[in-house]
C-alpha cells in the first residue's frame, strides 16, 4: 500500500462552520504533513508531525487546528475560515530523515471552498 | 532566507522535442533537492538528488545536481503529450530536513 488517502475530496463550507479534513496512510511513515496550495502556486507547508507530535507550525492561523491521533491518521480541523482560505489542501507522509530518503508521498488533496 | 527559483515559468513545445527545466537554490544547510510532477492534483515524486554530478535517470527523464552552481536541471527527451504538467523543484534541509520547500514550478505544455 503506497497510498495517502484524503477525505473529503471536495468541501464547501460557510465562515461559521466547523469541519475537518482527514488523511490516512498505512506505509509505516512516522512523518506527516499538511500543505496548502492556491491556484497556480506551489504547495506551501503548514504543519509537520513526527512521531505523532507537532514539530513544525509555519505560523498558521489558529482557525486551522491539526491533530495526529495515531501514526496512520492526520486531521485538520477548520473553524471560522475566511474565503481566502479556499485552496487545495494536500496531505503527505514520509519516512523520517534518519530512516530514509525524505521523499514525500502526497494524497490527492481536499479542495476547500469557503463561502 | 532560503529560496528556490525555477525557470522558465512556462514552456510550450511540440511532441518529440527535448526540454530542459532549471532549478536554482540559495539554501543554507542544504540536504537534498527533489523533483515532482504535478498534473491535476497530487504531486508525484520523480527524483531526489543529494550528490553533485551524479545523473539520475528514469526512462525519458533525467536529472542532475550541480552543488557548485547551486542548481539542478531536469531533462525530458522525446516529449509526449502526457508529459504536460507542472514540474516542481523542492529542497530539504539538514536541520529540520522534514521541511520540503517548493519552487514556483514550471508549467510544461506539449502540443501534438
Amino acid at each position: 500500500d503506497t497510498e495517502v488517502t484524503q477525505t473529503p475530496k471536495h468541501l464547501v463550507m460557510g465562515m461559521t462552520n466547523k469541519k475537518s479534513l482527514k488523511c490516512e496512510q498505512h506505509m509505516g511513515h512516522r512523518a506527516m504533513y499538511w500543505y496548502k496550495q492556491k491556484a497556480k502556486k506551489p504547495p506551501e507547508l503548514m504543519f509537520v508531525y513526527s512521531y505523532e507530535k507537532l514539530s513544525i507550525n509555519e505560523s498558521v492561523p489558529s482557525r486551522f487546528s491539526p491533530e495526529c491521533p495515531n501514526s496512520s491518521l492526520l486531521n485538520l480541523h477548520l473553524h471560522a475560515l475566511q474565503p481566502e482560505d479556499s485552496a487545495l489542501y494536500l496531505c503527505a507522509s514520509s519516512l523520517l530523515p534518519a530512516e530514509g530518503t525524505g521523499e514525500l508521498f502526497f494524497g490527492e488533496g481536499s479542495r476547500l471552498t469557503v463561502l | 532566507e532560503d529560496k528556490v527559483v525555477q525557470s522558465p515559468l512556462s514552456l510550450v513545445v511540440h511532441e518529440g522535442d527535448t526540454v530542459t527545466l532549471n532549478c536554482s537554490y540559495e539554501v543554507t544547510n542544504f540536504r537534498s533537492l527533489l523533483w515532482y510532477k504535478q498534473e491535476k492534483k497530487a504531486p508525484t515524486f520523480l527524483f531526489m538528488l543529494t550528490s553533485s554530478g551524479i545523473e539520475k535517470k528514469s526512462g525519458r527523464l533525467s536529472s542532475i545536481l550541480d552543488k557548485k552552481e547551486l542548481s539542478s536541471i531536469l531533462n525530458i527527451t522525446a516529449t509526449q503529450t502526457g508529459d504536460s504538467a507542472i514540474y516542481l523543484c523542492a529542497f530539504t534541509l539538514i536541520q529540520g530536513a522534514q521541511k520540503l520547500v517548493f519552487g514556483q514550478g514550471t508549467r510544461l505544455t506539449i502540443n501534438p
